[in-house]
Order: structure tokens, then C-alpha cells, then sequence
């Protein structure tokens, strides 16, 4: 059972818009500590993509960005391209589990 | 570029060991924490373990408490993660990964897959 709820699939067209969103608690997102999304591609390793709930890694275009209110999170992705399709995965610190809780993932399929 | 490499995999019987090897390049590996993370076939990623950059703080999740270890050799710039007490619910693609700093996991490696079955 994760601590983070993410949706199993969103899917769009190419060139359209998505968000994907993430639900946490009074033990992780709720509490303040920061939220963080990874892209996971089919073969390859994860990706950070936004850590400390909206910030870019060098390399990861700006079509990428983060947001956070309350006990919640959300990754949009803007300009939606094939090479996009893959996992894509929450995370935050959670003091319940004294440990750093990931999201189920959610399936990212560009029509 | 930073680069994590896994190694040390394989199919172990239950209530077996085995001891996963992640080599460090392109980093001041002594100055960083890092994590091993699984994900389990058609499941999500689980954090299962992190060490300090010094490796003197540990912490484990309470699935593998008390079974795994994690350890570093920073003059080898090689993180390690010694299973034992294997069970079938352990079986998992194993990543490494530096951090957590400011509590995300900035980079990882392919992983190393682990079955665990007899």
C-alpha cells in the first residue's frame, strides 16, 4: 500500500496537455515535505524530473512542471511528444514510515 | 555524466543470501548519501534502504529491517546491500541510487534484478 495515491493511466495526444496527480497526508505531503516526480521509461533507469515540489533538474525541458496545495501534488506536462510514454512516479518523506514514500505510478500512454 | 552500475543479481532459493554491488563514477562519491529502491514485478517503486555519505547513519524500511544491510567502501566508491533471509516477495529490480539529498533521489542506475524462488 503506498503512502502517495497517484491514478494508474492518463493519456493524451501528442501536442496536448496532462496532468497527473499525486494525494498524500498529514504524515508526508500535508506536513510540508517537499514532493519529487520521476519518469520511468520502458528499459531504462528512472529520471528525476521536478524535486522540491517544482523545480527542474538541468536537462529536463520546461514542458515539464510541478505543483503543491495541501496534502496534494501535481506533474503537468505541456507539448505532450511519444517519447513521453512511460511511468511516471511521486515521492516524499513520510514520517509514519520514518522513510521516503513513492507514489503506485502512474501509466502515461500518448495516443 | 554520474554513473551507477548494479551488479551481483540472480535467482536465490528462500531463506538464501546475496550481496548487490553498485559501482560510483563521475562523482565525489565520499560527499554523497545513497539508497537502494525496488520495484517489484508489475508493482511501484519501494525506497528500501539509505546510508549516510560517511556510511555512519543506516536506515532500512520495516520490510527488509533486520534481513538487509546496507554498506559503502568510499575508497572503492562502491555501495553495497547484503540480503539475506530471502523471501519470494523480495523478488525485484534493484536500483541504486544518490541520495536522498533534500529528500529526492537524484540519480540511479539500470538495477539489478534479484528472484528469489526455489
Amino acid at each position: 500500500q503506498s503512502v502517495l495515491t497517484q491514478p494508474p493511466s492518463v493519456s493524451g495526444a501528442p501536442g496536448q496537455r496532462v496532468t497527473i496527480s499525486c494525494t498524500g497526508s498529514n504524515s508526508n505531503i500535508g506536513v510540508g515535505y517537499h514532493v519529487h516526480w520521476y519518469q520511468h521509461l520502458p528499459g531504462t533507469a528512472p529520471r528525476l524530473l521536478i524535486y522540491g515540489n517544482n523545480n527542474r533538474p538541468s536537462g529536463v525541458p520546461d514542458r515539464f512542471s510541478g505543483s503543491k496545495s495541501g496534502t496534494s501534488a501535481s506533474l503537468a506536462i505541456t507539448g505532450l511528444q511519444a517519447e513521453d510514454e512511460g511511468v511516471y512516479y511521486c515521492q516524499s518523506y513520510d514520517s509514519k514510515l520514518s522513510g521516503w514514500g513513492f507514489g503506485g505510478g502512474t501509466k502515461l500512454t500518448v495516443l | 555524466e554520474v554513473q551507477l552500475l548494479e551488479s551481483g543479481g540472480g535467482l536465490v532459493q528462500p531463506g538464501g543470501s546475496l550481496r548487490l554491488s553498485c559501482a560510483a563514477s563521475g562523482l565525489t562519491f565520499s560527499s554523497f548519501a545513497m539508497s537502494w529502491v525496488r520495484q517489484a514485478p508489475v508493482r511501484g517503486l519501494e525506497w528500501v534502504s539509505a546510508l549516510s555519505a560517511p556510511g555512519t547513519s543506516t536506515y532500512y524500511a520495516d520490510s527488509v529491517k533486520g534481513r538487509f544491510t546496507i554498506s559503502r567502501d568510499n575508497s572503492k566508491n562502491t555501495l553495497y546491500l547484503e540480503m539475506n533471509s530471502l523471501r519470494a516477495e523480495d523478488t525485484a529490480i534493484y536500483y541504486c541510487a544518490e541520495g536522498p539529498r533534500d529528500d529526492a533521489f537524484h540519480v540511479w542506475g539500470r538495477g539489478t534484478m534479484v528472484t528469489v524462488s526455489s
